[in-house]
């Protein structure tokens, strides 16, 4: 079946950066992607961008692309998603999710429990 | 602004059956599978229809999916309580080359 934990609450100032981490188990880690999408307060999900666990590459939505960082520990089952310059409206629930493959319309069929990220001063 | 537009809100009594739209293009929806997910309040997501109208396994047969062009359906029947929450649509867009959701839309069963 397999299992997504992410890791907890952060609270960061404006201009800073935040490390997500969200780690596997209960599946083989490196057939699948992982993606990040995120929830800001009352609002809908947003696709972030994706890693292929397999082979490292990744790709990101357009509006992120120079502010995160997908990386992957295929020794810990663990994707790490790294925001920085952040802005008060990153303030969101952050969810890693898995998805078979990196492109088409495959379902995101496990999803992290999130990881609220408050940006405040 | 969402690529995929779904209703905010629809509403019905338990029992009945609704219908959630999901209106996208022919480089999203037209191309490609859509998925559907469900949001109870202060949870993650939950994957409830793949493929335009698989279900994983322990879904209910109360929950399905179509599509036809640009537009895809979720539809439940025998409505309960319990169904309350988001939905949410989804798929790949190509032009985008990135996943793209619908705005969600509310259930109420009043």
């Amino acid at each position: 079946q397999g299992q997504l934990v992410q890791s907890g609450a952060e609270v960061r100032e404006p201009g800073a950066s935040v490390k997500v981490s969200c780690k596997a188990s209960g599946y083989t880690f490196t057939s699948f992607t992982i993606n990040w999408v995120r929830q800001a307060p009352g609002q809908g999900l947003e696709w972030m961008g994706w890693i292929d666990i397999y082979n490292g590459n990744t790709d990101y939505a357009q509006k992120f692309q120079g502010r995160v960082t997908v990386t992957s520990d295929r020794s810990t089952s663990t994707t790490y998603m790294d925001l920085g310059s952040l802005r008060f409206d990153d303030t969101a629930m952050y969810y890693c999710a898995r998805k078979r493959f990196s492109i088409g319309g495959d379902p995101f069929d496990i999803w992290g429990q999130g990881t609220l990220v408050t940006v405040s001063s | 602004q969402s690529v995929l537009t779904q209703p905010p809100s629809v509403s019905a009594v338990p029992g009945q059956k609704v219908t959630i739209s999901c209106s996208g293009s022919n480089s999203n929806i037209g191309y490609n599978f859509v998925s559907w997910y469900q949001q109870l309040p202060g949870v993650a997501p939950k994957l409830l229809i793949y493929d335009n109208s698989k279900r994983p396994s322990g879904i209910p047969d109360r929950f399905s999916g179509s599509k036809s062009g640009t537009l895809a359906t979720l539809g439940i029947t025998g409505l309960q309580t319990g169904d309350e929450a988001h939905y949410y649509c989804a798929t790949w867009d190509t032009s985008l080359n990135g996943g793209v959701f619908g705005g969600g839309t509310k259930l109420t069963v009043l």
